[in-house]
């Protein structure tokens, strides 16, 4: 079974500090990495995708990507308090029972003000 | 506007009743998928098709059933074999293309509680 394994926190972060969130990944195949948030009660919502060793920046947002460690990570820049979600790190996958993407358990992220 | 719409948004099941969810999607995307979230927990995959008239287990089909006879369409029936069906239900699809379409596009999602 392939996994994607992110730290579940929570992590706290003060306003206007950089939050760093984690992810690894088992198959070493794999070649379209993803990032989601998601707010208490609600869906995932797409924020950054990567395809790429190294790194994206979107806004304040900052996807890294070293495929040879098989790591992933995204770096929120000037948190605020509407950061405040749990992030989920997605990882395609091909056929079998998990889908064409791996999701990790998601880490928990609080600003706090 | 284009999107995924679910429906209900709250589902309240007595004991051994069949409930069946809607997924709607008009992205035009070719592939849809439904997903179980528990509290505090990861989203797991149920079900998921890639074509009209095809679909696949994921890790916890059992107790639920789907059907896709449009494109458009993906609905959910959990059954009265799921033993414990209270959760939050998410509906995805996606494009579907390896290294440039892989992204899933969530649904605002369904509630359901047992009574």
């Amino acid at each position: 079974q392939k996994e994607v394994e992110q730290n579940s926190g929570p992590l706290s972060v003060p306003e206007g500090a950089i939050a760093s969130l984690n992810c690894t990944y088992s198959d070493r195949g794999s070649q379209s990495f993803f990032w989601y948030r998601q707010y208490s009660g609600k869906s995932p919502e797409l924020i950054m995708f990567i395809y790429s060793n190294g790194d994206k920046e979107d806004g304040r947002f900052t996807a890294q990507l070293n495929k040879a460690s098989q790591y992933v990570s995204l770096l929120i820049r000037d948190s605020q308090p509407s950061d405040s979600a749990t992030y989920l790190c997605a990882v395609n996958s091909y056929g079998g029972s998990q889908g064409n993407l791996i999701f990790g358990k998601g880490t928990k992220l609080s600003v706090k003000p | 506007d284009g999107g995924i719409t679910q429906s209900p948004k709250y589902l309240f099941r007595k004991e051994g009743q069949n409930v069946t969810l809607s997924c709607e999607q008009n992205l035009n995307h070719d592939a849809m998928y439904w997903y179980r979230q528990d509290p505090g927990q990861g989203l797991r995959l149920i079900y998921y098709s890639q074509i009209v008239n095809d679909f696949q287990k994921g890790d916890i089909a059992e107790g639920y059933s789907v059907s896709r006879e449009k494109k458009e369409s993906f609905p959910l029936t959990v059954t009265s074999a799921q033993k414990n069906p209270t959760a939050f239900y998410l509906c995805a699809s996606s494009i579907d293309i390896p290294g440039k379409g892989d992204e899933q596009f969530f649904g605002p999602g369904t509630r359901l509680t047992v009574l």
